[in-house]
């Protein structure tokens, strides 16, 4: 049964440790994204990348990193330097570029900064 | 800079009416438009999508109008059911690029008995 896999589901750091969060997908998509949602938000996109070993900055990249070594992964970073990262994290796949379908998501990652 | 807009926080509607929910968006070269469902500590269910080359699109219980002319989307319900409830999103994109959606903030819709 194919999906988007997001680890763990809840995750809780302290102030000024990095921490990444796991995205996998089966569905062989070629692009994934990586949203943010803060309450009364709707989602913000972080970081996006159309095909292995390319990615390209959303509209709130700044405090974030990411990788994409394989086609089913696209592990995202919060780093020290994101001022507000206690959010939902949502990643999301969808087939290819130009091509107009869906974007399929994972059920999030709730992370908690204290 | 909000390029798609739902200016209707919240909704409610009883069981058995039909359920409006409205969406503008002020990119004129957005060309593919979906709507999105979503329960609380889960990811958006993708719903319905539409083309701007058509101006309707049903899927069952599910309609979405596109007025290209006034840049304005709407998703009809008919007839709503309690599970309808949760928030519903919006979306847009260009085709051809990295087809990045935008999102809307979000209607919460309530289906009460």
């Amino acid at each position: 049964d194919g999906g988007i896999t997001q680890s763990p589901k809840y995750l809780f750091r302290k102030e000024g440790q990095n921490v990444t969060l796991s995205c996998e997908q089966n569905l062989n998509h070629d692009a994934m994204y990586w949203y943010r949602q803060d309450p009364g938000q709707g989602l913000r996109l972080i970081y996006y990348s159309q095909i292995v070993n390319d990615f390209q900055k959303g509209d709130i990249a700044e405090g974030y990193s990411v990788s994409r070594e394989k086609k089913e992964s696209f592990p995202l970073t919060v780093t020290s330097a994101q001022k507000n990262p206690t959010a939902f994290y949502l990643c999301a796949s969808r087939i290819s570029l130009g091509v107009a379908s869906p974007l399929h998501f994972g059920n999030g990652t709730r992370l908690t900064v204290t | 800079d909000q390029q798609v807009k739902q200016n209707s926080p919240s909704l409610s509607v009883q069981e058995g009416r039909i359920s409006i929910l409205n969406c503008d968006y002020t990119n004129s070269m957005f060309d593919y438009f979906l709507w999105y469902k979503k329960y609380p500590a889960e990811g958006p269910t993708f719903l319905i999508s539409i083309s701007s080359i058509k101006d309707k699109n049903e899927d069952g219980r599910f309609t979405v109008f596109l007025n290209k002319s006034a840049k304005h989307l709407s998703l009809h319900i008919v007839p709503s059911q309690p599970g309808d409830s949760a928030v519903y999103f919006c979306a847009a994109s260009v085709t051809g690029t990295a087809s990045k959606l935008t999102f809307g903030t979000g209607t919460r819709l309530q289906v009460t008995l």
